[in-house]
């Protein structure tokens, strides 16, 4: 049992690159959320998705893409990265009823 | 005003203290509470629920002010390892999916 998996752990960046982060979980859960995390600013939903299927936004979803493309997956697109996109990404999924969300490692992302 | 707010701290207090953080919040339809833990560079874990007659784990209580729009968290006897950010979470009714969070406050336990 994994929980939840994220990858890449690190990635850099050139602005204007593209990108796909990936996330999985095992815990059979029906809503995964992506946020991001920068000092002092704490954490941002950026998409989520309440079930397979489905996908809505978050705080800050401007410059990102999301596909849930099965129940255990949900992954975030960077189209063309901005320097404003450097952050650490973290994936989550949610234990419905006690509303515990269990996350993933993160990937801390730079873009130059 | 931000829905969820926080005193980011930082917290210092020598080992085997006592601290307590307040966490307070803008909904009052707000329905369910939380307190994370998220160590340097980790993800965020779940610490405990916060119940309306408040609860306790332990070193940790957790207690919840409805009428005042609050909830506290208490350590008692700080250790070393309880060095961390404290995260408050807020569900509020009618999007139970959409956890708000606080900012976090940091706290730093010393020899």
């Amino acid at each position: 049992n994994a929980g939840v998996t994220q990858t890449p752990k690190f990635q850099v960046l050139k602005t204007g690159q593209s990108m796909t982060l990936q996330c999985a979980q095992d815990m059979n859960h029906n809503s995964m959320y992506w946020y991001r995390q920068d000092p002092g600013m704490g954490l941002r939903l950026i998409y989520y998705s309440a079930s397979e299927g489905t996908t809505d936004k978050g705080e800050v979803p401007n410059g990102y893409n999301v596909s849930r493309l099965n129940k255990r997956e949900f992954s975030l697109r960077l189209e063309s990265a901005a320097p404003s996109q450097t952050s650490v990404y973290f994936c989550a999924s949610l234990r419905e009823g006690q509303y515990e969300q269990y996350f993933g490692p993160g990937t801390r992302l730079t873009v130059t | 005003r931000k829905e969820v707010e926080q005193d980011p701290g930082p917290f210092n207090v020598p080992e085997g203290a006592t601290v307590a953080f307040n966490c307070t919040y803008s909904n009052s339809a707000s329905q369910s509470f939380f307190w994370y833990r998220q160590d340097c560079r980790k993800e965020p874990k779940l610490l405990m629920s916060v119940y309306s007659s408040g609860n306790e784990d332990g070193r940790f209580t957790a207690q919840l002010n409805r009428a005042s729009q609050y909830i506290s968290l208490l350590i008692r006897d700080s250790k070393l390892s309880d060095s961390a950010t404290y995260l408050c979470v807020v569900v509020n009714a009618g999007n139970n999916r959409k956890l708000i969070w606080g900012l976090g406050t940091s706290l730093a336990v010393n020899p």
